[in-house]
């Protein structure tokens, strides 16, 4: 079983959505979340990051995190093109290392 | 302020042939790690470094593979013989040690790409 599980899509939504990204994750000790952004050939971009249960907002993005349920999101309101990417989920204990999810490709159509 | 820089960004080469790949980290940053996204899969953590320490190698597929940081500055990591699992990209990520290592930035290059044939 994989430490963390986030559905690769593809995920296609018109201009203006409401997008929902989620991963799980079954080890206990991850205590910090991060979601990164990833464009085509580029690496990826830390978006947002939070290490605790509840909502984190920046803008358009809110990041949700559930820890009684190993259960992490990203929202994102009012979408635009320019947010289309692949969106990773990544996790970590109390060293360095990151676990990611498999990504998923977002596409927002115009 | 430059980014992370990895070189080569792209290369082709045949099995049992030897390949070096190179990060840039930020200028100043302590932390460096190797990751790597095989086709289909997530990005799997393969080292890091604390300025020339190996500070956990756990990801580490083999002993084919071999990661230096002399100086603490850039770093290499060279596969010998490279496999055909071994295709993928190759990300480096750098970060400044603030404190807790848990909770600093990781800024990614943008990868090298490696195929294997």
């Amino acid at each position: 079983q994989k430490e963390v599980e986030q559905d690769p899509g593809p995920l296609s939504v018109p201009e203006g959505a409401i997008v929902s990204l989620n991963c799980t994750y079954s080890n206990s000790a991850f205590q910090y979340f991060m979601w990164y952004r990833q464009y085509s050939r580029k690496g990826p971009e830390l978006l947002m990051y939070t290490y605790s249960s509840g909502n984190k907002e920046d803008g358009r993005f809110t990041a949700q995190v559930d820890k009684s349920s190993k259960y992490i999101s990203l929202f994102i309101r009012d979408s635009q093109p320019s947010d289309s990417a692949t969106y990773l989920c990544a996790m970590s204990a109390l060293s360095g290392k990151l676990i990611f999810g498999q990504g998923t490709e977002l596409s927002v159509k115009p | 302020e430059a980014g992370v820089t990895q070189f080569p960004s792209h290369s082709v080469i045949e099995k049992g042939q030897t390949v070096t790949l190179r990060c840039d980290p930020i200028s100043g940053h302590d932390n460096l790690y190797w990751y790597r996204r095989v086709m289909g899969k997530e990005i799997k953590f393969l080292l890091h470094f604390v300025k020339e320490s190996k500070q956990d190698e756990s990801g580490m597929p083999n002993n084919r593979f071999l990661a230096e940081r002399t100086g603490g500055t850039y770093s290499t990591l060279k596969v010998q013989p490279a496999e055909l699992e071994d295709s993928g990209v190759y990300f480096c990520a750098s970060s400044q040690a603030r404190g807790m290592v848990s909770t600093d930035t990781q800024y990614f290059g943008p990868g090298t790409r490696l195929t294997v044939l």
